[in-house]
């Protein structure tokens, strides 16, 4: 069975701050997306990586997949109250990578505080 | 346009009764799914649907029926609910022919459901 381990679970911070929010796997992946969910909401997807060692940016989010495929990270610059939420990982078991079928991580609670 | 309909928002259902979860998307997605959300545990795929007339089993199917008689619906059935099926339940579509991993899934707003 394979997994997606987020870390940290949990993270606040102050306006202004740089964070990191990890992926992690032993398994190798076909593909790696980040939703980000607010509450009573369902998750919208922000960005999909494909190939090992890609780096996408998304304003101030920087999403890099591993060059094994087997890890992801999300950065975020100069983070904002607006940035407050569910960030979760998931990806496209190899295998699967023809079916819509996605492992989700146990996300990570980013509260950033004015 | 309205996306992905849930409904009901919230139950609060007593053990071994029968519920039906209903999903309805206006966007003609082929591919629907199902997944439920539990605190530490991310989401977890329930059921799936490709197109409309089939349907898979996603990582946790047990208690749970699903049926895709047409495109925009995809309900989701627990035959005789139990505590353990307390959860958030989302439904999630794609539009694609030929789902793939990396197709952009569309969540509904959820069905909050607590079992007694």
């Amino acid at each position: 069975t394979q997994l997606l381990e987020q870390s940290p679970q949990f993270l606040s911070i102050q306006e202004g701050e740089n964070l990191t929010v990890y992926c992690n796997s032993s398994s190798v992946f076909s593909s790696l997306q980040w939703y980000r969910q607010e509450p009573g909401e369902g998750p919208v997807l922000l960005v999909t990586v494909v190939t090992g060692g890609e780096v996408k940016k998304l304003k101030r989010l920087t999403f890099q997949f591993g060059d094994a495929r087997k890890d992801s990270s999300l950065h975020i610059t100069a983070a904002q109250p607006g940035d407050t939420g569910l960030y979760l990982c998931a990806g496209g078991a190899v295998g699967s990578s023809n079916t819509g079928k996605l492992i989700f991580g146990q996300g990570t609670t980013l509260q950033v505080k004015p | 346009i309205a996306g992905i309909t849930q409904a009901p928002t919230s139950q609060i259902l007593a053990a071994g009764r029968r519920m039906t979860l209903r999903c309805t998307q206006d966007m003609r997605h082929n591919a629907m799914y199902w997944y439920r959300q539990d605190l530490g545990l991310g989401l977890r795929l329930i059921h799936y649907s490709n197109t409309a007339g089939t349907t898979g089993k996603g990582e946790v199917p047990d208690g749970y029926s699903v049926s895709r008689a047409n495109t925009d619906d995809f309900p989701l059935t627990l035959a005789s609910a139990v505590p353990s099926q307390t959860s958030v339940y989302f439904c999630a579509s794609s539009d694609s022919s030929h789902p793939r991993s990396t197709d952009t899934q569309y969540f509904g707003p959820g069905t909050r459901l607590t079992v007694l």
